[in-house]
């Protein structure tokens, strides 16, 4: 039982670059969720799922774009970097609309130049 | 919209202390649930705390313990006797449904 894994831990990427996030929990989780963490912001939700098929915005989903084809997976796109786009990113999943705990990824630092 | 301040954006304790940080959130809703996680330099969210707004009992887990005032909108977290591994940044956050609100966090310093 891995939890939750995010891939890659470290990115650099130029702008205008694409890239995938990667985001996979093996504990059957429906609800899915991609955030980001920046300096005195603490952390701000981009993107959600509640199922396989089912994806909703957060609240700064711009410039993202996810998919949630299966309950296990669910990656975040950048579709053409920007320096803004600078951040730790981290996945989180839980059991259901009731479940209590949220299961973090250990977070991706993506840089922009 | 729901929001989460966090009024205390650095706190010191000295090692085997006792501190509380603060937490505040805004919100219309009676149904909902709220935690504190804590963040250590090696960047992993671990959940501290939790309590449901629809308990008026304050949530304990050994040496953390939460002061929730429901009418107030307050829970704070009181860490007793602090040790060194406790220095970190320290998120309160908010949930409804499926959107977790985070504050901006304390960082927490302990001395030895």
């Amino acid at each position: 039982n891995a939890g939750v894994t995010q891939t890659p831990k470290f990115q650099v990427l130029k702008t205008g670059q694409s890239m995938t996030l990667q985001c996979a929990q093996d504990m059957n989780h429906e609800y899915m969720s991609w955030y980001r963490q920046d300096p005195g912001m603490g952390l701000r939700l981009i993107h959600y799922s509640v199922g396989a098929g089912i994806t909703d915005q957060g609240e700064v989903p711009n410039g993202y774009n996810v998919s949630r084809s299966t309950t296990e997976d669910f990656p975040l796109r950048l579709l053409s970097a920007a320096p803004s786009q600078t951040s730790v990113y981290f996945c989180a999943s839980k059991i259901g609309d009731r479940g209590y705990g949220y299961t973090f990824g250990s977070g991706t630092r993506l840089t922009v130049v | 919209a729901q929001t989460v301040t966090q009024s205390q954006p650095e706190m010191s304790v000295q090692e085997a202390e006792t501190v509380t940080l603060s937490c505040t959130y805004d919100t219309s809703e009676s149904d909902y649930y709220l935690f504190w996680y804590k963040q250590p330099p090696s960047r992993q969210m671990i959940l501290v705390i939790r309590q449901e707004a629809y308990k008026q009992q304050n949530a304990t887990e050994n040496r953390f313990s939460v002061n929730f005032q429901k009418a107030a909108k307050s829970f704070s977290l009181k860490i007793s006797d602090s040790q060194l591994g406790d220095a970190a940044m320290y998120f309160c956050a908010y949930r409804r449904r499926n959107k977790l609100v985070f504050g901006a966090g304390t960082i927490l310093r302990v001395k030895s």
